[in-house]
């Protein structure tokens, strides 16, 4: 079975802070993908990452930076400088690869608020 | 290029009632999946759609079924409606590529009240 653990149910932190999401998973498949989705307020989960369990290179885009370690079955989601857009709640999410087709296995997601 | 389109957006229900729910995936797509998510919860994988066959289920009871249609849209029935059906559901698309495992887009919901 798969799992998906965000330890943190919400944080606040003021703006221009760092700040970083937790993301432990458990899977026994070999080749695996994980996620990371935002929702704001309207509800759409917007897709923000995609990586293979292959790749362990941490991955950087403008503000928003990513660190997965196989060794400790962590994938972590890194803000920096965060600004008030940055409010909504995060969800890290786990897929196999079962050939044709797979689902997303969902944590409970964190709630980050960014203040002035 | 329209993104995953849900309708209606909100909607409210009896106990005990049928509800249909519908989803057209973004063009280019032709998988689309379901997700229910509860207040407070991630989403909850219910099923996923596939030349119009279900290619997988999650962990939920009869009373939920789906279809999809030769042009990949789909819909999501629930019957016999009960109070914890309450929930923001979900359509993801995507499309499907042996081997390789793309990104889901995913719709801003139907939320439903079941009083």
């Amino acid at each position: 079975a798969q799992k998906v653990t965000q330890a943190q149910t919400e944080i606040s932190v003021v703006e221009k802070e760092d700040v970083t999401l937790d993301c432990v998973y458990e899977t026994r498949d070999t080749t695996y993908y994980l996620f990371w989705y935002k929702q704001p307020p309207s509800g759409e989960l917007v897709f923000l990452i995609r990586r293979n369990s292959f790749d362990e290179q941490n991955e950087i885009s403008g503000r928003y930076s990513w660190n997965f370690q196989k060794s400790t079955s962590s994938f972590n989601f890194t803000i920096t400088a965060s600004q008030v857009v940055d409010s909504a709640v995060y969800f890290c999410a786990l897929s196999g690869n079962t050939g044709t087709a797979s689902k997303l296995t969902f944590g409970t997601g964190t709630r980050l608020q960014v203040t002035l | 290029d329209a993104g995953v389109t849900q309708s209606p957006t909100h909607l409210i229900k009896t106990r005990g009632q049928q509800v249909t729910l519908r989803c057209s995936p973004k063009s280019g797509h032709d998988t689309v999946s379901w997700y229910q998510q509860a207040l407070g919860q991630g989403p909850q994988f219910i099923f996923q759609y596939y030349e119009e066959e279900e290619r997988q289920r999650g962990n939920f009871p009869d009373r939920f079924s789906g279809h999809q249609f030769p042009n990949y849209s789909s819909e999501l029935n629930v019957n016999a409606l009960l109070l914890g059906d309450s929930a923001l559901y979900l359509c993801a698309s995507s499309l499907l590529e042996t081997g390789r495992n793309t990104e889901a887009f995913f719709g801003q919901g139907t939320r439903l009240t079941v009083v």
